[in-house]
């Protein structure tokens, strides 16, 4: 079945303590994603990669990192979560420039940073 | 950078039409629209890749003007499984980034 897949779905952590959320397809897609979803604001993208080793920043970048060293991969990375981080994560893949770039999110993680 | 969608929320009856919009202020490759439900993620409905183009899924269609950059997508005689929440995600030429309106919050009551 083809899925994006997330670890955890929920997560509640304390101020300053790193943390990962991880995010893995399995339908060999270039194109990785990760958003931010909080009320009225829409989902916003945070980080995205066109392709292994290659990342670039969204509109939301601050406080998080990324990395891409697997097509399959692509982890979230909260050095030093603050409480302003608490929000619905999305992580999403899809092809690039096909006839299709339909893209297929994963069932999201709801962190609470205290 | 986001696309502004409008309205922010309508209520329908069953049976009736609604229209949500979609605008940029960037030169756009391609339209896609999804409908998240409540806890869900978001499901894709329609991806809209040339001016002028309509597309339709059941009795949702939606057009893509690209001298103007905006999108509308066209509820038809909803039904109450069209309740959700409507983002439209716009892609830039030049890149793949994709990114996503603030939503349009859409109940049909019966």
């Amino acid at each position: 079945e083809a899925q994006v897949t997330q670890n955890p779905r929920y997560l509640i952590t304390v101020t300053g303590k790193k943390l990962t959320v991880t995010c893995s397809q399995n339908m060999n897609h270039e194109y990785m994603s990760w958003y931010r979803q909080d009320p009225g604001l829409g989902l916003r993208q945070i980080y995205y990669s066109m392709n292994v080793e290659v990342t670039d920043k969204g509109d939301v970048p601050e406080g998080y990192k990324v990395s891409r060293k697997e097509k399959r991969n692509f982890p979230l990375i909260l050095e030093s979560p603050s409480p302003n981080q608490t929000s619905l994560y999305f992580c999403a893949s899809s092809k690039i420039r096909a006839e299709s770039t339909e893209a297929f999110f994963g069932q999201g993680t709801r962190l609470t940073v205290v | 950078q986001q696309p502004v969608q409008s309205p922010q929320a309508v209520i329908l009856r069953e049976g009736e039409d609604a229209v949500i919009n979609c605008s940029s202020s960037k030169a756009l490759y391609s339209v896609h629209w999804y409908r998240q439900k409540h806890g869900e993620a978001p499901v894709f409905l329609m991806i809209l890749l040339k001016g002028g183009e309509q597309k339709g899924h059941e009795k949702i269609s939606a057009s893509f003007n690209e001298k103007k950059q905006q999108s509308s997508l066209y509820l038809t005689a909803s039904q109450l499984s069209y309740s959700g929440t409507y983002f439209c995600g716009t892609e830039r030429p030049y890149d793949y980034k994709l990114s996503f309106g603030a939503g349009t919050t859409v109940t049909v009551r019966a």
